[in-house]
């Protein structure tokens, strides 16, 4: 099993340019988190899904971001414009009937 | 809403030293509760859990006792190593919800 996979790997980018970040679940893992770490705030829950479907966005910082996961196997979280303090390391999860999330790699973005 | 409440960091021992990194929740209902460790430039992995009061969740050493009158999970281990160098996260989850996490504890173990 390839665990959770996540790209790029690292994406440093100019403010107000558009930045996507992608995740490849489990296969089998029917629910999908995306998480944002930073010094300052720690761990934070972006988003999740169920079933493809988003049940819980409260998370999301604001309308610069959204995400998407079109099929099983793929979801996307975008930033459009991206903003200097939007750098941080992005985590993607998913998790199976068990309670136990796989988290991936992550993503780390600087955004200058 | 459910919360969890970490020992402060960061923690600094050295090899073999008893390592304690306290853990406190609030919850309704029954949550699971679980350890996560995260080490340098990788994701988090679930290192124990516990599902149910009194059970002790255990792995690498380490172990966590669900204590449902205290609400603690404190997570323990009697001698660390220099690998155990990481940033530690006590979580629950109560019924479908998601995972709730705390702030994370860093640890460093010196030689």
């Amino acid at each position: 099993d390839a665990g959770v996979i996540q790209s790029p790997r690292h994406e440093v980018t100019e403010m107000g340019q558009e930045v996507t970040l992608r995740c490849k679940p489990i296969s089998g893992h029917n629910s999908l988190f995306w998480y944002r770490q930073t010094m300052m705030r720690g761990l934070e829950l972006l988003i999740y899904f169920n079933n493809n479907v988003p049940i819980d966005d409260s998370g999301m910082p604001e309308d610069r971001f959204s995400a998407k996961m079109p099929n099983a196997s793929f979801s996307t979280l975008k930033i459009q414009p991206s903003e200097p303090r939007d750098s941080a390391v992005y985590f993607c999860a998913s998790r199976g009937e068990t309670t136990e999330q796989y988290f991936g790699p992550g993503t780390r973005l600087t955004v200058t | 809403g459910d919360s969890v409440t970490q020992m402060e960091g960061p923690v600094t021992l050295s090899e073999e030293a008893f390592l304690t990194i306290n853990c406190t929740y609030t919850a309704t209902g029954y949550p699971s509760l679980f350890w996560y460790v995260q080490y340098p430039g990788e994701g988090l992995q679930l290192l124990l859990k516990a599902t149910k009061a009194d059970d002790k969740g255990s792995n690498k050493g380490f172990e966590a006792t669900y204590r449902k009158e205290t609400t603690s999970f404190h997570l323990e281990k009697g001698s660390v190593q220099v690998s155990d160098s990481a940033v530690y996260f006590c979580a629950l989850k109560a019924g479908a919800q998601k995972l709730v996490f705390g702030q994370g504890t860093r640890l460093t173990i010196n030689p």
